[in-house]
């Protein structure tokens, strides 16, 4: 069955360093990859979207890689700050499916 | 322009009542989709509506129901409420709809607590 794994449920580091959440992925064949960031109690926000065919992709402090082959996802968050603590979300869709997520990981800037 | 808007925040139901929750999507938006969101689960698709009619359907039981209605508002309806039914219940709304590669714009949820 079609499996989507965020590498861990929580994630701390200290401020200025570069966070790096995973997500893995099995038995799917994904057109599009997108991550989301969710805070306590809020509806999850769109940060980035990555398409099969693109390796990385930048927005400000944000990194994004897509590797089909390892069926893996790299989120990168450069310069770590506290405001950045919050839940992060990978998302797959392919063909005509329904956006389906992760579990999310919770990440913890600490000051 | 205006957020996804959904209603009501809040609400408590007891064991076996119904509920429906109200979403209105972004203004222009076509495709609006529904999330169950507990801890243990992470976010699960419901289904999702496009013009009117539901184009895909995620796996759960028949109590679970939606439509949509020509200005692209939706209503989901949960019928003889369980307590494992408590969540938050997300609505989410996109041009076309996720399987055409567009974002989904989620709304803040209603919290739905069945006691």
């Amino acid at each position: 069955s079609q499996k989507i794994e965020q590498n861990s449920e929580a994630l701390n580091i200290q401020e200025g360093k570069t966070a790096t959440l995973t997500c893995n992925y099995t038995n799917y064949s994904p057109a599009y990859l997108q991550w989301y960031r969710q805070d306590p109690g809020r509806g999850p926000v769109f940060l980035l979207l990555i398409r099969e065919n693109e390796k990385e992709k930048r927005k400000e402090r944000l990194k994004v890689t897509f590797d089909t082959t390892l069926k893996q996802s790299l989120f990168h968050i450069t310069a770590s700050q506290p405001a950045d603590s919050a839940t992060y979300l990978c998302a797959l869709s392919s063909g005509n499916t329904p956006l389906v997520f992760g579990k999310g990981t919770r990440l913890s800037v600490i000051a | 322009k205006a957020g996804v808007t959904q209603t009501p925040r809040y609400l408590i139901k007891t064991r076996g009542q119904q509920v429906t929750l109200s979403c209105s999507p972004i203004s222009g938006h076509r495709s609006v989709s529904w999330y169950q969101q507990t801890p243990g689960q992470g976010l699960q698709f419901l289904f999702e509506y496009f013009s009117e009619t539901q184009r895909n359907k995620g796996n759960f039981p028949g109590r679970f129901s939606g439509r949509q209605f020509s200005n692209s508002r939706s209503e989901m309806n949960v019928s003889t409420l369980e307590l494992g039914d408590s969540a938050l219940y997300l609505c989410a709304s996109s041009p076309r709809g996720p399987s055409s590669g567009n974002t989904i714009y989620f709304g803040e949820g209603s919290w739905l607590t069945v006691v």
